[in-house]
């Protein structure tokens, strides 16, 4: 299976702060990644597809960037509404694999 | 607008069986493949199961095979998850998701929860 190694775990930040979550691959997986963002009780949504495509109706403060088996996810200047988990995900090859998620929280 | 609604969670005991159902609509139901996504109580997201947008070829995550099927009744526009011989750590939201663009999970249900408890 490919390993999705997420980082970091948990960020404190702080309303207009940049963010940068990274996902690493364990092999190739071109650019077949997405990011979520779940908010608690709620549904994954989808931010970002096929690794730097922004999902219609996403704000532009959200980036994605990488190829390969490196890829980030950037958030330029963090609004209040933005305070999630993050996740990215592969699904170039079954099974699909999650990131651990990331835990962005207010400062 | 796409619209994917889970049902059949609930309380079931260890070793029990359960069927869990996701009515699709808004879209061409036929046209894509269709997942099952879990998520333990505070814990990250786990690919679960995936079916092709006919049915004809399906994936089961190791933790899930000889266990779970995963079908779909395409005049329907229903997808399904068969579970069967539940154990403690399949207690989880389940979530319907289709595959989009390369497999991308562009939609989701709102999950249903699926308890394992005697």
């Amino acid at each position: 299976d490919i390993q999705m190694t997420q980082s970091p775990s948990s960020l404190s930040a702080s309303v207009g702060d940049r963010v940068t979550i990274t996902c690493r691959a364990s092999q190739d997986i071109r650019n077949d990644l997405g990011w979520y963002q779940q908010k608690p009780g709620k549904a994954p949504k989808r931010l970002i597809y096929v690794a730097s495509s922004l999902q219609s109706g996403v704000p532009s403060r959200f980036s994605g960037s990488g190829s390969g088996t490196e890829f980030t996810l950037t958030i330029s200047s963090l609004q209040p509404e933005d305070f999630a988990t993050y996740y990215c995900l592969q699904h170039n090859t079954y099974p699909y694999t999650f990131g651990q998620g990331t835990k962005l929280e207010i400062k | 607008e796409v619209q994917l609604v889970e049902s059949g969670g609930g309380l079931v005991q260890p070793g029990g069986s359960l069927r869990l159902s996701c009515a699709a609509s808004g879209f061409t139901f036929s046209n894509y493949a269709m997942h099952w996504v879990r998520q333990a109580p505070g814990r990250g997201l786990e690919f679960v199961s995936a079916i092709s947008n006919n049915g004809v070829s399906t994936y089961h995550t190791n933790s899930v095979k000889g266990r779970f099927t995963i079908s779909r009744d395409n005049s329907k526009n229903t997808l399904y998850l068969q579970m069967g011989s539940l154990r403690a750590e399949d207690m989880a939201v389940y979530y319907c998701t289709r595959g989009g663009y390369r497999g991308s999970y562009d939609y989701w249900g709102q999950g249903t929860l699926v308890t394992v408890s005697s």
